[in-house]
Order: C-alpha cells, then structure tokens, then sequence
C-alpha cells in the first residue's frame, strides 16, 4: 500500500549535509508528504511535511518538485544522533476522514564521524 | 501534553493467553492509529479509529485480533488467543484528522509470545 520508494541506505558525513530522496510519483493533488525517523526501535518520530511549496523547520528542510512527484529530505548538519530509519510517507485520503499513513521501507541513514 | 501513552512498555506472554494493550491518545486528537512492526514487515497499519469509530480495519491480520476505543481518550488492541508469529512491536498513534497534521507516536510496546 506505500506509495513511495526511498533508497535502501545512504552514508553522510558528520557535520555535512544529508539529502534523502523520494519518489512518489503517483501522489493525488490533496495529498501530503511527510517525513518521519525512526531510532533503534524507538516510535517514529515526524520531522516534517508539505504539499507543494518548500518547508523548513529546526530539524530539517523539504524540497518538493514541481511536479509533486519527488522529494528530498535536507538535514543541514548531520550528526551522529542523526543515525536512524528515515520514513517518506503520503498521507492517503480518499475522503476527508480516510487519511491514513502508510509506511515503506524507508532509508537507513548511517552518519559516520 | 505528555503524549501518546502506551502501556505496558513490555510483554511476555505464553501461547494461547490473550493479551491486551492499552493506549491514550493526545488529548484533543480525534484519529487513531494501531502499527505493527516486525524486522520482515516493517510498520503495518492495523486500524484506524476517526472519532472513536473504526473506519478501516483491512490490516487487521485475523479475527483473533480485535481493537476498541469507548472513548476519545482510551483504546485497546487485544489479542486472543495469542500465537508466537504475533511477537512485534505494536505502536499507537494519534493525529487530528485533517490531512495536514502530523501523527504522534507512543514508545510501543514489545510482544513476545513463547
């Protein structure tokens, strides 16, 4: 049911930036992006979301195609706290009150010193 | 707020008991989410409640589970009789229903069934 595909695993750098990219290229027009990271096997914790226009917030910054049909994640500095799962979700919703959010795989992010 | 709350943080269990967790959502949030998760499968959306009503159980994974919510303050997800392919992490969250806010997530908790 995810409609999203992220890469397996990246590495970043201690310190540089990380930029986690996501395909979602058959997102509706009402349709959400958002961001969540998940540490050992702690819950998932949100990072961000959008819609169309670019998001920033103290953790992080979305980059959202024209399109719509992909994304990045930037953390500006990584850390190596920063090490976790890092989830691309949409929110689906057929009707106002059927918004859930799968799930995929996601993207181990592995920030090395 | 001190979040969702999940309890208990850990369980063990032997075949064929039922076991029941328990969640209370962030006060205010009117939807509810039950997860599964496990190293083969990931994160499974079992059901979801709007305003205390399930709307979509389709991830439920058979009729020995079952989940309620009497009020918008409390839920359950209950599992009878257990088996030890049910052993997962289980993780509760809850949102506002409008598809522009975030979901929170409990800290879970650890299934094992022996």
């Amino acid at each position: 049911d995810a409609k999203t595909t992220q890469p397996t695993s990246m590495d970043c750098a201690e310190g540089r930036a990380a930029n986690l990219p996501c395909n979602h290229s058959t997102i509706s027009g009402n349709e959400y992006v958002y961001w969540y990271r998940q540490i050992h096997s702690q819950g998932p914790q949100y990072i961000i979301h959008g819609l169309k226009n670019n998001e920033t917030n103290e953790m992080a910054s979305l980059i959202i195609t024209e399109d719509r049909k992909s994304s990045t994640l930037i953390l500006p500095h990584a850390t190596l706290r920063d090490t976790a799962v890092y989830y691309c979700i949409v929110r689906v919703g057929l009707l106002y009150n059927f918004n859930k959010f799968y799930f995929g795989s996601g993207t181990k992010l592995n920030v090395k010193p | 707020d001190a979040g969702v709350i999940q309890s208990p943080r850990h369980e063990v269990t032997e075949m064929g008991q039922e076991v029941t967790l328990r969640c209370k959502p962030i006060s205010g949030h009117n939807s509810l989410f039950w997860y599964r998760q496990t190293m083969m499968r990931g994160l499974e959306l079992l059901i979801y409640f709007n305003n205390n009503v399930p709307i979509d159980d389709s991830g439920m994974p058979e009729d020995r589970f079952s989940a309620k919510m009497p009020n918008a303050s409390f839920s359950t997800l209950k599992i009878q009789p257990s088996e030890p392919r049910d052993s997962a992490v289980y993780f509760c969250a809850s949102s506002f229903t409008e598809m522009n806010t975030e979901a929170f997530f409990g800290q879970g908790t650890r299934l094992t069934v022996v």
